[in-house]
């Protein structure tokens, strides 16, 4: 089955315990981001990657960072997590030049 | 500053009724308008999208109108069932990267 698989989906953690929150495509997708989901803020884009070896930030990136050393996976790392961080978040690929993107299950943060 | 405007924050319809789901966009470079329906505990997927090369979409129930010189688009969904009871994000992407920028979401409830 084609999918985005993310874990954990669920993580409670303390203010400054270094994270990381795993992205695993099987699409073969060049294009692979992150985004942060608040209420009444919609969906905001952390960081992207349009290949391997290739990131570049989006609208919300301080306090993250990501690595792209394969092409399946992308994990986003918090490696001084703040309560702010505390959110839904999502990954999500699309082939490059594509449109459409697919998003995985989510990953629900909490920062005490 | 929100490229992409997003109303109403929720939506109370009845099972039946007609759901209205209006956004704004700013970038004029925008080339692509998706709208993305999310279930609780899922991640967003792709329901229906326009290019502005048109001014109508239908697909089944839900159809998209787009009014290039206002900036303005907005999701009809016809007959609106109680399985239709999710969040709504509207989105906009172009230039050559391609992001997607989200609306802030509506939260769609069709009353049985």
């Amino acid at each position: 089955e084609a999918q985005v698989t993310q874990n954990p989906r669920y993580l409670i953690t303390v203010t400054g315990k270094k994270l990381t929150v795993t992205c695993s495509q099987n699409m073969n997708h060049e294009y692979m981001s992150w985004y942060r989901q608040d209420p009444g803020l919609g969906l905001r884009q952390i960081y992207y990657s349009m290949n391997v070896e290739v990131t570049d930030k989006g609208d919300v990136p301080e306090g993250y960072k990501v690595s792209r050393k394969e092409k399946r996976n992308f994990p986003l790392i918090l490696e001084s997590p703040s309560p702010n961080q505390t959110s839904l978040y999502f990954c999500a690929s699309r082939i490059t030049g594509g449109v459409e993107q697919f998003f995985g299950p989510g990953t629900r943060l909490t920062v005490l | 500053q929100q490229q992409v405007k997003q109303s109403p924050q929720s939506l109370i319809v009845q099972k039946g009724g007609i759901s209205i789901i209006n956004c704004a966009y700013e970038n004029t470079a925008f080339d692509y308008f998706p709208w993305y329906q999310q279930f609780p505990g899922k991640g967003p997927a792709l329901l229906i999208a326009i290019r502005p090369d048109v001014s109508e979409k239908k697909e089944g129930r839900f159809t998209i109108s787009f009014n290039k010189s206002a900036k303005q688009f907005s999701l009809h969904i016809m007959d609106s069932q109680p399985g239709d009871s999710a969040t709504y994000f509207c989105a906009a992407s172009g230039g050559s990267a391609r992001q997607l920028t989200f609306g802030s979401g509506t939260q769609l409830t069709v009353l049985p």
